[in-house]
């Protein structure tokens, strides 16, 4: 079975700055991984997503992820935060085969003028 | 876009009461989804289905049932309705050739009084 754990709840981030959202899975082959964003009220919006091939994927928005296999993480990152990055986001595994995504508990962020 | 809808998009009911949620879709994806989502929990997986007629439980799916009778519909139902069923509820679809990718509809607020 398949897990993914998120760290931090709530991240704050000045405009302007870097954007890291923390991500680490479980996995006993190899996964699929994927970022979603929710913006209030909305349902969720695919950011990027990783399958195989390239380890750094970019997405949506200016946001990028680095899979790295030996620290079993797929952290989100963005050099440079804008206002219309407040949102909550989330990670999500599965793998190969199976239709299925388990999701992380999601990250709030937010960010400071 | 997905051309996902679901409806009611709110819904307040008394416990005890049934209710039925609808998602529609209308891109004739094989792959159709529920979830809830709670604070705390992030996203998970009440039901799923294949296939008209084929369907399977997820990691939630107690107090629930799931009917699809045609490619374009999948209901939830809460055959009596219970106030730790107060969620947001999201249905999803799957893409074939984009594995595990999944969209999602805009959501329905629930309250279980």
């Amino acid at each position: 079975a398949q897990s993914v754990t998120q760290l931090g709840s709530h991240v704050s981030v000045s405009e302007g700055a870097l954007v890291l959202l923390r991500c680490n899975y479980s996995s006993s082959v190899p996964p699929y991984l994927f970022w979603y964003v929710q913006y209030p009220n909305q349902g969720l919006q695919l950011l990027l997503k990783y399958t195989t091939g390239a380890t750094l994927v970019k997405g949506i928005n200016g946001f990028e992820a680095e899979f790295k296999k030996s620290e079993t993480s797929f952290h989100l990152t963005k050099p440079s935060a804008h206002m219309s990055d407040a949102a909550e986001y989330f990670c999500a595994v599965s793998l190969f085969g199976n239709e299925k995504l388990t999701f992380g508990t999601g990250t709030r962020l937010t960010i400071i003028p | 876009d997905a051309g996902i809808t679901q409806s009611p998009r709110h819904k307040v009911t008394e416990t005890g009461t049934p209710v039925t949620l609808r998602c529609h879709q209308t891109e004739n994806h094989r792959y159709m989804y529920w979830y809830r989502q709670d604070p705390g929990h992030g996203l998970r997986l009440i039901h799923y289905s294949y296939g008209v007629k084929d369907t399977d439980k997820g990691e939630v799916s107690d107090g629930y049932s799931v009917s699809r009778s045609k490619t374009e519909d999948f209901l939830l139902t809460l055959e009596s309705a219970t106030s730790s069923q107060t969620s947001v509820y999201f249905c999803a679809i799957s893409v074939q050739g984009r594995p595990n990718e999944q969209f999602f509809g805009p959501g329905t607020r629930l309250t279980v009084l």
